[in-house]
């Protein structure tokens, strides 16, 4: 298993432009998370889903956007990026929180808004 | 409101030492849930423990221990005989009670001492 898989692993944007968060897992985990974490600060959720096609606002949800059309991809869509968003992004996921006690994070993604 | 509070902000220690990070929550859900994370200075993010509110006892797991007290509204978490590699930043964390909508601390960095 690759586990939590992230892409890019670094990004640099302009203001205005505009990109897309990659996130896969390959357990056949239901629930996935987007997180920020601000630098020395705690994580933010972002969005979160609990299976294919249901989504859900977290924290901090403006400036993003979210899809789950499968179980294994959860893209992470920022429109009009803004300073405000140079963070590091992770993605997890984890199974059922009834029947496993796990969680697994993606590797991050280093975004910096210019 | 949900809220984190982790009170001390950086610890050092030698090794060997034992070390207590203390987390305090406040949340009016009945049922919740509680998370210790590690963020080496790698930077990844390492799922260590949820503990449900229905469970108030006490978790061991090797050099780990948690003690969760409803009454103090405190999920602790002790390092024994601490090793180097246990330099990082921990962090607790709150769900509610869907479980999903997670709120963090912002975090005890730990330095363990050769």
């Amino acid at each position: 298993n690759a586990g939590v898989t992230q892409t890019p692993k670094f990004r640099i944007l302009k203001i205005g432009q505009s990109m897309t968060l990659q996130c896969a897992q390959d357990m056949n985990h239901n629930y996935m998370y987007w997180y920020r974490q601000d630098p020395g600060m705690g994580l933010k959720l972002i969005y979160y889903s609990v299976g294919a096609g249901i989504t859900d606002k977290g924290e901090v949800p403006n400036g993003y956007n979210v899809s789950r059309s499968t179980t294994e991809d959860f893209p992470l869509r920022l429109e009009l990026a803004a300073p405000s968003q140079t963070s590091v992004y992770f993605c997890a996921s984890e199974p059922d929180r009834w029947f496993s006690d796990e969680q697994f994070f993606g590797p991050g993604t280093r975004l910096t808004v210019l | 409101a949900q809220k984190v509070t982790q009170a001390q902000t950086e610890i050092s220690v030698v090794e060997k030492e034992d070390v207590t990070l203390d987390c305090v929550y406040e949340t009016r859900d009945t049922t919740y849930y509680l998370f210790w994370y590690k963020q080496p200075p790698s930077g990844e993010l390492v799922f260590l423990i949820r503990r449900n509110s229905f469970d108030e006892q006490n978790e061991i797991s090797g050099r780990y221990s948690w003690n969760f007290q409803k009454s103090t509204s405190s999920f602790n978490f002790t390092i024994t005989a601490s090793q180097v590699v246990d330099s990082a930043v921990y962090f607790c964390a709150l769900s509610n009670t869907g479980g999903f909508k997670t709120i963090f601390g912002a975090g005890t960095r730990l330095f363990v001492k050769a």
